[in-house]
């Protein structure tokens, strides 16, 4: 079945840097662009930014560029998502998505499904 | 970028009864030439992820009950809950997917009366 698995929760200190892994499995892993999404405690869904698995390339939600860098690495099948300068407010709970269907000829924008089983990141000295 | 905008904040409902949740968005999502709004809905119950619902505003996905429909179009929209089960207690979001960046609402949040 189609499937994202993220890695494992982390902790972080203030200035630090997390790197956030999602494995896909189960679908051609280049026709379908990844979403990251961040969900603060007690708040709503935050869209972080893409990345098209084939060829990498990205786009940034304005309020992290230049502290974000979304990569992948297509033998493994996994994306990866690096947010640094970390502050207390960036704690939350990370997930990836599978959006943009692009296994087609052309590329279309479609809901986000499946979701990974989030990555809860903890910023605190 | 497209600001989504649920009411009400929350909700209370007896169990059997009708619960709707309403969703407007800043700019149409309807892609016209298509006739299709690029709008989904999502339920998240605590410590879980987001769940997909409904998309295209109107289509349930596969496995969903059909006490579950979309409605709407443009930049009005409605997610109803013909008879609430205490299973459907959770927060409720819709998403645009017209454009990037993909904006959600800020949820509305379904308890039992």
């Amino acid at each position: 079945q189609v499937q994202l698995v993220q890695s494992g929760a982390e902790v972080k200190t203030p200035g630090a840097s997390v790197k956030v892994s999602c494995k896909a499995s189960g679908y051609t892993f280049n026709s379908y662009y990844i979403h990251w999404v961040r969900q603060a405690p007690g708040q709503g869904l935050e869209w972080v930014g893409l990345i098209n698995p084939s060829g990498g390339s990205t786009s940034y939600a304005q309020k992290f560029q230049g502290r974000i860098t979304m990569t992948r690495e297509p033998s493994t099948s996994t994306v990866y998502m690096e947010l640094s300068s970390l502050r207390s407010e960036d704690t939350a709970v990370y997930y990836c998505a599978r959006g943009t269907d692009c296994s087609r000829t052309n590329c279309r924008r479609r809901w986000f499904d499946p979701w990974g089983q989030g990555t809860l990141v903890t910023v605190s000295s | 970028d497209i600001v989504m905008t649920q009411s009400p904040d929350s909700l209370a409902v007896s169990l059997g009864e009708r619960a709707t949740i309403n969703c407007k968005s800043s700019q149409s999502v309807l892609y016209s030439s298509k006739n299709e709004n690029y709008l989904a809905w999502y339920q998240q119950r605590p410590g879980q992820p987001p769940k997909l619902l409904i998309y295209w505003a109107s289509t349930r996905e596969s496995g969903v009950p059909d006490r579950f429909s979309g409605s709407g179009s443009g930049t009005d929209f409605t997610l109803t809950i013909s008879s609430l089960q205490a299973e459907d207690v959770a927060v409720y979001y819709c998403q645009q997917y017209y454009t990037t960046p993909q904006t959600f609402g800020q949820g509305t949040k379904v308890e039992i009366k």
